[in-house]
């Protein structure tokens, strides 16, 4: 079966310091990864998508940005954080348009506080 | 662009009273229609999904049915339990670039349920 993992689960980072969030899929291939922000009392914003490797949409212009050096693997980082950057911070896996489905799989987020 | 609107929340009621959480949406074409769950300090789970008109999708005692006339798919449950206390969210698939899916979601709503 398939698992969505994400790290770390909460952070606590300066105003000015560098951010790199990490996600990985297990037990699919050439999976769609999407990066979600969700901050307080509001709703899900997606920011990024990718479909392969080296291949990046990005659905906000922000200070943030994303990557995808492997199959299963999705970062997204800054340079330097903002204050409006804190927000639980979701990935999600859906399949790719080998097995096209509209269904997204969501994991545990990370849980960011700029300070 | 596509959008999903649902009610405003909190919703707070007691243990096995009725539940009705609306969400209506605007699209053009005919999106997948889904209803997904975050309990407190996780990710978002898939409660259930609808994937063309007069569709129903169930789960958990919760049903939603895709009703193409009003624009609509209203969560309901007969008779919730405290461990329905979540935020619920709506949402609908939406085409994003290079032909993959991406979810539109609503803003959310809060249920928590008394002993």
């Amino acid at each position: 079966s398939q698992t969505i993992h994400q790290w770390p689960a909460t952070l606590v980072q300066p105003v000015g310091s560098p951010l790199s969030l990490e996600c990985t899929v297990e037990g699919t291939s050439n999976p769609n990864l999407y990066w979600y922000r969700q901050a307080a009392g509001r709703g899900l914003q997606l920011l990024f998508y990718s479909v392969g490797i080296g291949q990046i949409s990005s659905e906000v212009p922000q200070n943030l940005s994303a990557s995808r050096p492997q199959d299963r693997q999705f970062i997204l980082s800054s340079k330097k954080l903002l204050l409006s950057d804190s927000g639980f911070y979701l990935c999600a896996w859906a399949p790719g348009l080998a097995d096209s489905t509209d269904t997204q799989y969501f994991g545990p987020g990370t849980r960011l506080t700029v300070l | 662009g596509n959008s999903v609107t649902q009610m405003e929340g909190p919703v707070t009621l007691s243990e096995e009273a009725f539940l009705t959480i609306n969400c209506t949406y605007t699209a053009t074409g005919y999106p997948s229609l889904f209803w997904y769950v975050q309990y407190p300090g996780e990710g978002l789970q898939l409660l259930l999904k609808a994937t063309k008109a007069d569709d129903k999708g169930s789960n958990k005692g919760f049903e939603a049915t895709y009703r193409k006339e009003t624009t609509s798919f209203h969560l309901e449950k007969g008779s919730v339990q405290v461990s329905d206390s979540a935020v619920y969210f709506c949402a609908l698939s939406d085409q994003a670039e290079g032909g993959s899916e991406k979810l539109v979601f609503g803003k959310g709503t809060k249920l928590t349920v008394n002993p």
